[in-house]
């Protein structure tokens, strides 16, 4: 089954202590990016990744890092968490909608991060 | 830049027809696509537009007119289950590395 998970699902920290959300595939995308949703917000891309070792900056990056050393797997680290990263996350990959293959993206389930 | 708007709220009764209006505004556009996401879950693919028309698929129909910049979702014979939030997004290739640009959602509530 085409999917993309996501670990954990649900994670509750304290301010400052580093963590990891992992992400991967199993579609053979080159693409993968990961979003935050705040309430009246929508979704914001945080990071996004071309391709194994390609990664650059969304639209809210500041705070989180990315990497990406196997093409299945995209996951997302905050160094130094603040309440201010408190959201709903979400990784999603992508095929790249070339030619008369349509784009088509594919979410994880989410992650309920909260900071205190 | 990218600018995408649809409404915050709709309401509707069960059996009902509601339409989900977005505009927008990007330098690239290469398709527009609509998600619905119930609360704490992830989107999930409802429909694409690339070309002028309208896409139907069940219940549910998209429309599209790049010349005005505006989309809009139909959802016919409304059930409690469509309670959820519908999210209108764009893929820009002017923008680098962004997949999709995506509005703020419409939350539309059914009642009976």
């Amino acid at each position: 089954e085409a999917q993309v998970t996501q670990n954990p699902r649900y994670l509750i920290t304290v301010t400052g202590k580093k963590l990891t959300v992992t992400c991967s595939q199993n579609m053979n995308h080159e693409y993968m990016s990961w979003y935050r949703q705040d309430p009246g917000l929508g979704l914001r891309q945080i990071y996004y990744s071309m391709n194994v070792e390609v990664t650059d900056k969304g639209d809210v990056p500041e705070g989180y890092k990315v990497s990406r050393k196997e093409k299945r797997n995209f996951p997302l680290i905050l160094e130094s968490p603040s309440p201010n990263q408190t959201s709903l996350y979400f990784c999603a990959s992508s095929t790249p909608g070339q030619g008369l293959r349509p784009f088509e993206q594919y979410f994880g389930p989410g992650t309920r991060l909260t900071v205190t | 830049g990218q600018n995408i708007d649809q409404p915050t709220e709709m309401t509707a009764t069960e059996g009902a027809i509601v339409q989900i209006n977005c505009t927008y505004q990007t330098s690239g556009f290469n398709g527009l696509f609509w998600y619905q996401q119930h609360a704490g879950e992830a989107p999930t693919f409802l429909s694409y537009n690339v070309l002028d028309g309208l896409e139907e698929k069940g219940r549910f129909s998209s429309f599209l007119s790049r010349s005005k910049g505006y989309s809009y979702l139909l959802l016919k014979e409304l059930q409690m289950k469509d309670s959820a939030s519908y999210l209108c997004a764009v893929r820009d290739l002017n923008q680098a590395g962004t997949a999709l640009i995506f509005g703020k959602g419409t939350t539309l509530s059914v009642s009976s």
